[in-house]
């Protein structure tokens, strides 16, 4: 009973590397999304996809790119990290949309030097 | 800026006591929903309210809906120490959900 699965948990990257976040979920789901979460700021949308081949801009989607692979799968890259990109990565899918409930992973956190 | 504002910012009582906490938004939306955040985890949701709805019940959760102020209320009874833990209120926008920054509740033992 998985659900949403997120890889690596943890990560340390020097300034101008890049990185690729996985996300897998389980259940089906149509939506999937990408939150970074800072202290002070609860989360902050960077990308979502509301359904396979699809993929938006959320709020703050500059440095990041996404890929939603299939259904199940939607990454989120990294090309030159920076160190205002240290934080705390949740991936998230929803059945509905943002008419329904989200399914959190247990997080990324990044750390950039 | 954000969608939702959670106040308080953080919030400490003893446990038995209730604990209120309250959202404000600037959009019109269909729904808002309640999360939970422990320390070092995922979000986890908790309740859903419609446009159209006013009131929400589950368990001891009790969520309010006001679309005229633009401004919703999560009540939690009956506290214990397990509550312990942020909680946000999440707003649909578009095709995207969008977060406040949370409220930290404390429950003492």
């Amino acid at each position: 009973n998985a659900g949403v699965t997120q890889t690596p948990k943890f990560q340390v990257l020097k300034t101008g590397q890049s990185m690729t976040l996985q996300c897998a979920q389980d259940m089906n789901h149509n939506s999937m999304y990408w939150y970074r979460q800072d202290p002070g700021m609860g989360l902050r949308l960077i990308y979502y996809s509301a359904s396979e081949g699809t993929t938006d801009k959320g709020e703050v989607p500059n440095g990041y790119n996404v890929s939603r692979l299939n259904k199940r799968e939607f990454s989120l890259r990294l090309e030159s990290a920076a160190p205002s990109q240290t934080s705390v990565y949740f991936c998230a899918s929803s059945e509905y949309g943002p008419t329904g409930e989200l399914f959190f992973g247990e997080g990324s956190r990044l750390t950039v030097l | 800026s954000q969608q939702g504002e959670e106040d308080p910012q953080a919030l400490s009582i003893q446990e038995g006591e209730n604990a209120t906490m309250n959202c404000s938004y600037k959009t019109s939306i269909n729904n808002l929903q309640w999360y939970r955040q422990n320390s070092g985890r995922g979000l986890v949701h908790l309740i859903l309210i419609r446009s159209n709805e006013r009131e929400k019940h589950s368990g001891r959760l009790r969520v309010t809906l006001d679309t005229s102020k633009k401004s919703s209320s999560l009540l939690i009874t009956a506290s214990r120490a397990a509550d312990t833990a942020s909680y946000f209120c999440a707003t649909d926008v578009s095709n995207d959900m969008r977060f406040g920054a949370g409220t930290r509740l404390t429950v003492k033992p």
